[in-house]
C-alpha cells in the first residue's frame, strides 16, 4: 500500500459525459502527479501541482482539468468524454518537486461507452 | 527531448533462473532513473531508483539495478526469479526540467515458467 488513495476505482460513462477523478496524496506529500495509461499511449504524463498550484503540464487535452485543494487533495474532471478517453489514470505523489521518487495510487479505470 | 526505451515487450524466464530487464535512456543531464512495477489491475510499485553515487543501486524485492553512463542504460537484474515476480515492469528518467514528471518506458512484461 503506497498511502495514496484514489476513487472511484471504477468509472463507466457515456460519450460526451463529465466526470470527476479524486485523489489523496500521501500524508505529507505536496506534490500531485496525474499520468493516463493506455495500450496505445503507454504511461503519459498529464499534470502536476504542488502545494496548490500548477507546475507543468505534459499531454493534457483542453477537455481535461484538474486542481489541487488546500487539504493537498486533487481532483481531475475529464469533459466532454470520448471513446479513446477510456484508460487507467493515476495519481502520484511525492514529498518535494523535481524528479523524485513518486508513490502511486491504484488508479481509476475509466470506460467511455 | 528525454526518452525511455525497453526493447523488450516480453520476457519468459523459468522460475529460479536469473533475470535482466533492459533499460536505455536519452537525458541530457545526469538522471534520475527509476524502476517500477504493475501487477495486473494494480498501481506501480517503485523497485528502485538512482539519484547519484553507487551506479549499482538495490532495491526491494531482491532486485537492483546498475547505471552505466556510458551506456546510456540502467538494467534490471535478479539473481533468481519466483514466480510471484510475473508482472509488467517500467523503467522511467525524472525530467528535472519539467517539474519533475516521470517519462517512462513502454514497459516489459515478464512471465515466469514454472
Amino acid at each position: 500500500d503506497s498511502g495514496v488513495t484514489q476513487t472511484p476505482k471504477h468509472l463507466i460513462t457515456a460519450t460526451g459525459q463529465r466526470v470527476t477523478l479524486r485523489c489523496s496524496p500521501r500524508s505529507g506529500d505536496l506534490s500531485v502527479y496525474w499520468y493516463q495509461q493506455s495500450l496505445d499511449q503507454g504511461l503519459q504524463f498529464l499534470i502536476h501541482y504542488y502545494n496548490g498550484e500548477e507546475r507543468a503540464k505534459g499531454n493534457i487535452l483542453e477537455r481535461f482539468s484538474a486542481q489541487q485543494f488546500p487539504d493537498l487533495h486533487s481532483e481531475l474532471n475529464l469533459s466532454s468524454l470520448e471513446l479513446g478517453d477510456s484508460a487507467l489514470y493515476f495519481c502520484a505523489s511525492s514529498a518535494r518537486q523535481g524528479p523524485y521518487e513518486q508513490y502511486f495510487g491504484p488508479g481509476t479505470r475509466l470506460t467511455v461507452t | 527531448a528525454q526518452s525511455v526505451t525497453q526493447p523488450d515487450i516480453h520476457i519468459t524466464v523459468s522460475e529460479g533462473a536469473s533475470l535482466e530487464l533492459r533499460c536505455n535512456y536519452s537525458y541530457g543531464a545526469t538522471p534520475y532513473l527509476f524502476w517500477y512495477v504493475q501487477s495486473p489491475g494494480q498501481g506501480l510499485q517503485l523497485l528502485l531508483k538512482y539519484f547519484s553515487g553507487d551506479t549499482l543501486v538495490q532495491g526491494i524485492k531482491g532486485f537492483e539495478a546498475e547505471f552505466k553512463r556510458s551506456q546510456s542504460s540502467f538494467n534490471l537484474r535478479k539473481p533468481s526469479v519466483h514466480w510471484s515476480d510475473a508482472a509488467e515492469y517500467f523503467c522511467a528518467v525524472g525530467a528535472y526540467n519539467q517539474g519533475g514528471k516521470l517519462i517512462f518506458g513502454q514497459g516489459t512484461e515478464l512471465s515466469v515458467k514454472p
